[in-house]
């Protein structure tokens, strides 16, 4: 059974760092690629950035291009997103998603995960 | 980056009853469209892709149809496990995007 375990969200300031993490399991990790995908509060989803199976290939919507880095670790069969300069504008439910192909740019998802909450405020 | 509009915002059905929703393209995606259900505190679940290809245990109540810049999913005879808000996602221009969601409400 496919299993997606996002966690790292939580509570920061404007301006402030967090790194949202997503374990995988039931499936071979390495051979798909994986996106985030954020739902804002009354808002719909918005896709976030994506990477290949290898890694080698990453993707990031503009709203987030220079700010967030995404990575994995096919050894511990973990996506990663790094999230810096956060602004109210990013505060949403994040869920991690496994997609249907191994590279290229993401399609669509057939695994996702129940997501990590991240709240900005002072 | 291709815009997509679903339709109603909220419709409320009845147990049993069919409903329709609608999701129409800024531009063509061919038949290159998904079909989301989210309930709440669960994860999204793949309902339809290819437009009309139900996903690995989607019920046959589910069903997708349309191409190019109008799409519709029908649920033949709505069940309690139903009642969710539903997203289309177009896969065929990168970025690919997602509509906003139509919430399935008991009537």
């Amino acid at each position: 059974e496919v299993e997606l375990l996002e966690s790292g969200g939580g509570l920061v300031q404007p301006g402030g760092s967090l790194r949202l993490s997503c374990g995988a399991s039931g499936f071979s990790f390495s051979t798909y690629a994986m996106s985030w995908v954020r739902r804002a509060p009354g808002r719909g989803l918005e896709w976030v950035s994506g990477i290949s199976g290898s890694g080698a290939s990453t993707f990031y919507a503009d709203s987030v291009k220079g700010r967030f880095t995404i990575s994995r670790d096919n050894s511990k069969n973990t996506l990663y997103l790094q999230m810096n300069s956060l602004g109210a504008e990013d505060a949403a439910l994040y869920f991690c998603a496994k997609d249907i192909a191994a590279a290229g740019h993401p399609l669509y998802f057939d695994f996702w995960g129940q997501g990590t909450q991240v709240s900005v405020s002072s | 980056e291709i815009v997509m509009t679903q339709s109603p915002a909220n419709l409320s059905v009845s147990p049993g009853e069919r409903a329709t929703l609608s999701c129409r393209a800024s531009q063509s995606v061919d038949s290159s469209l998904a079909w989301y259900h989210q309930k709440p505190g669960q994860a999204p679940r793949l309902l339809i892709y290819g437009a009309s290809t139900r996903a690995t245990g989607i019920p046959a109540r589910f069903s997708g149809s349309g191409s190019g810049t109008e799409f519709t999913l029908a649920i033949s005879s709505l069940q309690s496990e139903d009642f969710a808000v539903y997203y289309c996602q177009q896969y065929n221009s990168w970025p690919q995007t997602f509509g906003q969601g139509t919430k399935v409400e008991v009537k």
